[in-house]
C-alpha cells in the first residue's frame, strides 16, 4: 500500500512570495490534516478534512493560508505572501475513518521543509 | 498555553536496557493518549495509543502507562534497541475535540 505523498520535499522562498504544498493520501483515507511543525516543536494541526469539506481550521492563519482538496482526494495548502515565521516541516497525513475521530490513526507523510529568507 | 509537555528534550540508554519517556498534560478532558516515533526526513509514525479507561496498554516491547490523577503518561521500550533511536512525540486528544494536540518531543539516542 503506498503511503502519504508530498511534493516539493524542500522549498525555498523569500519573505512576501506565495508557495504551495501537495498531498495524495492513502487510497480511501476520507480524513486528511495538514500539520505545521515548526524546529524543536510538535506538528500543529492546520486544517483537517473530511472527504472534500473542512472540519476544523481553527488554527489556520486565514488571512495568508489557504487550503483546498478538489474532489475528496488529493489538497493543496497554499501560503500567500510568506513570512519569516512560516519557515517549518509542513506535514500531511490521512486516516480511514469518515468521522475523523483521533483514535483512528493517522498516517503521516515525510512533510515538506519550508524556509522563508 | 501548552497542554501537553515533554520536558526531556533528549534521552540516552545503552541497548537492552529499559527506555522510559514521560509525558504530563494539563487539559483534564483528555481522554485519548498516543506516542509517534519520527525519523529524520520522515513523518512521524503511530506506535502505541491508550484510552483514560485504561491505565497500562502494551504492545511487544512497547507499554505505555497512565496515570490519570497525576495527568502524566509515560512509554517504556524493553529492551532499548539502537533502531529505537528517534523523536517520540506525545499526543493527546479529547473534551469534545478529536484535534490531537502534541507535544514536543523526546530525542532517544540508543548506544550499542
Amino acid at each position: 500500500e503506498a503511503g502519504v505523498a508530498q511534493s516539493p520535499r524542500y522549498k525555498i522562498i523569500e519573505k512576501r512570495q506565495s508557495v504551495a504544498f501537495w498531498c495524495n493520501p492513502i487510497s480511501g483515507h476520507a480524513t486528511l490534516y495538514w500539520y505545521q511543525q515548526i524546529l524543536g516543536q510538535g506538528p500543529k494541526l492546520l486544517i483537517q478534512f473530511q472527504n472534500n469539506g473542512v472540519v476544523d481550521d481553527s488554527q489556520l492563519p486565514k488571512d495568508r493560508f489557504s487550503a483546498e482538496r478538489l474532489k475528496g482526494v488529493d489538497s493543496t495548502l497554499k501560503i500567500q505572501p510568506a513570512k519569516l515565521e512560516d519557515s517549518a516541516v509542513y506535514l500531511c497525513a490521512s486516516s480511514l475513518d469518515r468521522a475523523g475521530r483521533a483514535w483512528d490513526t493517522q498516517y503521516f507523510g515525510p512533510g515538506t521543509r519550508l524556509t522563508v529568507l | 498555553d501548552q497542554q501537553v509537555k515533554q520536558n526531556s528534550p533528549s534521552l540516552s540508554v545503552q541497548e537492552g536496557r529499559i527506555s522510559i519517556l514521560n509525558c504530563d498534560y494539563t487539559n483534564s478532558m483528555f481522554d485519548y493518549f498516543l506516542w509517534y516515533k519520527k525519523y529524520p526526513a520522515e513523518g512521524p509514525t503511530f506506535l502505541i495509543s491508550i484510552s483514560s479507561i485504561k491505565d497500562k496498554n502494551e504492545d511487544g516491547r512497547f507499554t505505555v502507562f497512565l496515570n490519570k490523577s497525576a495527568k502524566h503518561l509515560s512509554l517504556h521500550i524493553v529492551p532499548s534497541q539502537p533502531g529505537d533511536s528517534a523523536v517520540y512525540f506525545c499526543a493527546a486528544s479529547g473534551g469534545g475535540s478529536e484535534k490531537l494536540v502534541f507535544g514536543k518531543g523526546t530525542k532517544l539516542t540508543v548506544n550499542p
